[in-house]
């Protein structure tokens, strides 16, 4: 079956827009992550979602970020106002309700702020 | 200090080679312990996980967790050039409904013909 897709693969934007990154589950997970991965700093937890509500958003980086899932499926991520800090490779994931050690990645999105 | 370390790398071997990878940490509520590989410009895909101490062998692969040391090791036997890939160690503990995963830096490993 299909796996995690994300949209855009790629996304440059100039320092303070707004941008949306999308995230398709695999069918049927119930659980949805996100994470950051950028040089040096490996993967970093932002937010889960189990259903359409995110029981933890503690790896937010700041109000800036926020996230949304609907239907306990598609998940988007927005940025507001843009850093150059924000650079990185937004990665989403999906799992079963009691696979959490097993999460499916999808390829990411590589977002650049200039 | 970070909750886990893990050496980079970059680590070179030549096909057929015993490679090992290893993380550290430092929470000992950790309960859980993963194993991912990353090819380049892909999301990290799940190798093995192993709950608590112990070790557990899928293939060429065997994981290994000594939690008295708070030390994790991966071996690959007769590494294979399809092996070269980024290795993230990631754990996580067993309270309550975390589902929060920490993850070491990622070891490069190149496996050359």
């Amino acid at each position: 079956g299909a796996g995690v897709s994300q949209s855009p693969s790629n996304k440059v934007t100039e320092k303070g827009k707004d941008v949306e990154l999308r995230c398709d589950p695999i069918s049927g997970h119930t659980a949805l992550y996100w994470y950051r991965q950028s040089l040096g700093q490996g993967l970093e937890f932002l937010i889960y979602f189990q259903g359409n509500s995110a029981p933890d958003k503690s790896g937010l980086p700041s109000d800036r970020f926020s996230a949304e899932r609907t239907g306990g499926s598609v998940s988007t991520l927005t940025i507001q106002r843009t850093q150059q800090e924000d650079s990185a490779v937004y990665l989403c994931a999906s799992s079963s309700a009691r696979g959490v050690n097993e999460q499916f990645f999808g390829p990411g999105t590589r977002l650049t702020v200039l | 200090q970070k909750e886990v370390e893990q050496d980079p790398g970059p680590l070179s071997v030549p096909e057929g080679a015993i490679v090992s990878l290893n993380c550290t940490y430092s929470n000992s509520a950790f309960q859980y312990f993963m194993w991912y590989r990353q090819y380049s410009r892909k999301g990290p895909e799940l190798l093995m996980y192993t709950y608590s101490s112990g070790n557990k062998e899928d293939g060429r692969f065997t994981a290994q967790v000594d939690k008295s040391s708070k030390y994790i090791s991966l071996f690959i036997r007769d590494s294979q050039p399809s092996d070269s890939a980024t290795y993230l160690c990631a754990m996580r503990n067993n309270a309550g409904n975390n589902r929060k995963l920490i993850w070491g830096l990622g070891t490069s490993l190149a496996v050359n013909p």
